[in-house]
């Protein structure tokens, strides 16, 4: 166990929908990450939070958004869902940049 | 060319079998992360280097920083160790702003 929490483990939603993504990081880490991994592409970064504020932003779409809230859990929110979203979406955290990062257990995210 | 290359792709072994995955990069690091993914898509870190070597069990990753490279090795590989193994290389220059860049991963399977 990593320690860090996703949920939910599977999603599955219809194109055009609106879908929202949590992850709970480790105790004490600051940093959250989201990655995306889909069959073609393998595992790509989407963003960065660290302590609240967005750190990066990697190959995010524009219809896709996340924060970090003051408990240092995060969502990614993905809106207006393709079939091409259908993907397995990863957390990660870590203390800071320099440090291992621990990853969640993923979403999978089947859009129909 | 992609950023960080794996080989092989795939690979079988016989049960007690040594086995090695190669991971090369192009761009300059702060680290290097083996990470493992077993069948059910959960991703776990193995190790994170930045020079020389660690060992973890079985479990022995090496990294030449000059040359650019990281092996993976297993020894007494046993069935439970097939998995995808992905090298993942954090760099703080250009685009990525410190963030991992994903290999393609190495499939391994071990056969009884």
């Amino acid at each position: 166990d990593s320690g860090v929490t996703q949920t939910p483990k599977h999603l599955i939603t219809a194109t055009g929908q609106r879908v929202t993504l949590r992850c709970s990081p480790r105790s004490g880490d600051l940093s959250v990450y989201w990655y995306q991994q889909s069959l073609d592409q393998g595992l790509q970064f989407l963003i960065q939070y660290y302590n609240g504020e967005e750190r990066a932003k990697g190959n995010i779409l524009e219809r896709f958004s996340a924060q970090q809230f003051p408990d240092l859990h995060s969502e990614l929110n993905l809106s207006s869902l393709e079939l091409g979203d259908s993907a397995l979406y990863f957390c990660a955290s870590s203390l800071g940049r320099r440090t291992e990062a621990f990853f969640g257990q993923g979403t999978r995210l089947t859009v129909v | 060319k992609n950023e960080v290359e794996q080989s092989p792709q795939n690979l079988t072994a016989q049960e007690g079998e040594f086995i090695t995955i190669n991971c090369s990069y192009s761009v300059g690091i702060s680290a290097l992360h083996w990470l493992q993914q077993h069948p059910g898509g959960g991703i776990v870190s193995l190790f994170m280097l930045s020079s020389g070597k660690k060992k973890h069990g079985r479990l022995i990753a090496t990294i030449n920083i000059q040359e650019k490279h990281s092996s993976l090795h297993i020894t007494a590989s046993h069935p439970r160790d097939s998995a995808v193994y992905i090298c993942a290389v954090r760099s703080d220059y250009g685009g990525s702003q410190g963030n991992l860049i994903f290999g393609k991963g190495t499939k391994l399977s071990v056969k009884p």
